[in-house]
């Protein structure tokens, strides 16, 4: 059983174009997340959603809008696609962080995003 | 942002040799976790420390709180091929709703 998995696995589409990613997860964790990792590795923040409902929203270009239809999906659609948006998005969950931030995140295994 | 720097950036050894990760800021932190990411998959986790000069022990791993919780350190012992991997800190705000990841070590173990 996969505990956090995202679709497609690879995505390489032309720039302009508007595509979507999948995460669904089966632990029963209250907040997921999207990440981005960039070229040299770095993982940065893009939104969190805590009990559907938006918690975080790290300066990202409007053009990505995440959508959370129920605790266990969180899926990523991306308008307008740039080539700078070539990256690996990762989607994670956890169990609600209350100010300890002690519960660790369980990731998926990514989708990498090639924009031609 | 609480900004997190990990060195070294890059690390290359041979099997049985010992090696240490910093992980290392200017803000205190609530918890500090270590995960390890092989290509192609996500990160994993593999330890949670909470508490100011904290030691936590996975096998060869051993893992350390700062005093001030503003640091840590990740010590393999006898590293071993299988250690291979990218090796990432990160630490929880106080909102807790979100980890900021360290830049990552690149560990290479070659046998």
């Amino acid at each position: 059983d996969t505990a956090v998995s995202q679709t497609p696995k690879y995505l390489v589409t032309q720039m302009g174009n508007d595509k979507s990613i999948k995460c669904e997860q089966n632990l029963g964790h209250d907040t997921m997340y999207w990440y981005k990792q960039d070229s040299k590795k770095f993982l940065k923040i893009m939104f969190s959603y805590n009990n559907k409902e938006l918690i975080i929203n790290e300066t990202v270009p409007n053009r990505f809008s995440p959508k959370s239809p129920d605790k266990a999906h969180l899926n990523l659609h991306i308008n307008s696609l740039e080539l700078g948006d070539s990256a690996v998005y990762f989607c994670a969950s956890s169990r609600t962080n209350f100010g300890q931030g002690t519960y660790g995140y369980t990731f998926g295994s990514g989708t990498r995003l090639t924009v031609v | 942002t609480q900004l997190l720097e990990q060195s070294p950036q890059f690390l290359s050894i041979q099997e049985g040799e010992n090696l240490t990760v910093y992980c290392n800021s200017s803000s205190v932190f609530s918890s500090l976790q270590w995960y390890r990411q092989e290509p192609g998959e996500g990160p994993v986790l593999l330890v949670t420390v909470v508490t100011g000069g904290e030691v936590k022990k996975l096998k060869r791993l051993t893992f350390q709180f700062g005093d001030a919780r503003k640091d840590s350190s990740l010590h393999i012992t006898a590293a071993q091929p299988g250690d291979t991997g990218l090796y990432l800190c990160a630490g929880a705000a106080n909102s807790g709703y979100a980890l900021n990841f360290g830049k990552g070590t690149s560990l290479l173990v070659t046998p």
